[in-house]
């Protein structure tokens, strides 16, 4: 299986902040990777899909980048909604699995 | 759109069977998406447990895959979930999920857009 390994596992940030999310992967996966977003007791949300398309709907503050083993979530400008834990999951063989997940909450 | 919908036992004994079903609302299941199951243990991360496509195809984590039957019922426009052999490391919110594809420069990129609610199943006597 691919290990996929986040960091950091928690943050604290300000709203307005310019946040960085980073996603490791055990092996090169190319660009098969996928950013969600989760609020607690809700269901996980899409926002970016192969590494860097911004999922419909999306907020373009949100932005993702990367290829081969290392990737980046960024939010540009942080906003009350957006604390929340992200998780990342790569896509390119299966079992699909996840990073441990980055909880992001209000300083 | 289309929804997802979880349902079926909150309560589960070990060493049963775990059963769940997600209906789909506002499109086909016979159309070209995989359909799949991933929970959350209490507090943990999402583990993703297997999916199938409309055509019938699986696939299943390694680690569940002696276990676990995921499949299609298109006359009701749902898929369901068999988990047996329940221990108490089962606990936890199940979610279904529609996989989708998106084609680009020949590769073939896998992701799940549209989430269910969640259902959350305990396995206790």
């Amino acid at each position: 299986d691919i290990q996929m390994t986040q960091s950091p596992s928690s943050l604290s940030a300000s709203v307005g902040d310019r946040v960085t999310i980073t996603c490791r992967a055990s092996q090169s996966i190319s660009s098969y990777l996928n950013w969600y977003q989760q609020n607690p007791g809700k269901a996980p949300k899409l926002l970016i899909y192969a590494a860097s398309s911004l999922q419909s709907g999306v907020p373009s503050r949100f932005s993702g980048s990367g290829s081969g083993t290392d990737f980046t979530l960024t939010i540009s400008s942080l906003q009350p909604e957006d604390f929340a834990t992200y998780y990342c999951q790569q896509s390119y063989s299966v079992p699909w699995t996840f990073g441990q997940g980055t909880k992001v909450d209000i300083k | 759109q289309v929804q997802l919908q979880e349902s079926g036992p909150g309560l589960v004994k070990p060493s049963g069977t775990l059963s769940l079903t997600c209906d789909v609302s506002g499109g086909s299941i016979s159309s070209s998406y995989w359909w799949s199951w991933v929970r959350q243990p209490p507090g943990k991360g999402l583990e993703w447990i297997g999916e199938i496509y409309h055509s019938g195809s699986t696939n299943y984590n390694p680690s569940l895959k002696s276990r676990v039957t995921i499949s299609l019922d298109k006359s009701k426009n749902q898929f369901s979930l068999k988990l047996s052999s329940v221990t108490a490391a089962d606990t936890a919110v199940y979610y279904c999920a529609r996989g989708n594809i998106m084609v680009r420069g020949g590769k073939y990129y896998h992701y799940m857009d549209v989430w269910g609610k969640g259902t959350t199943v305990t396995v206790s006597s």
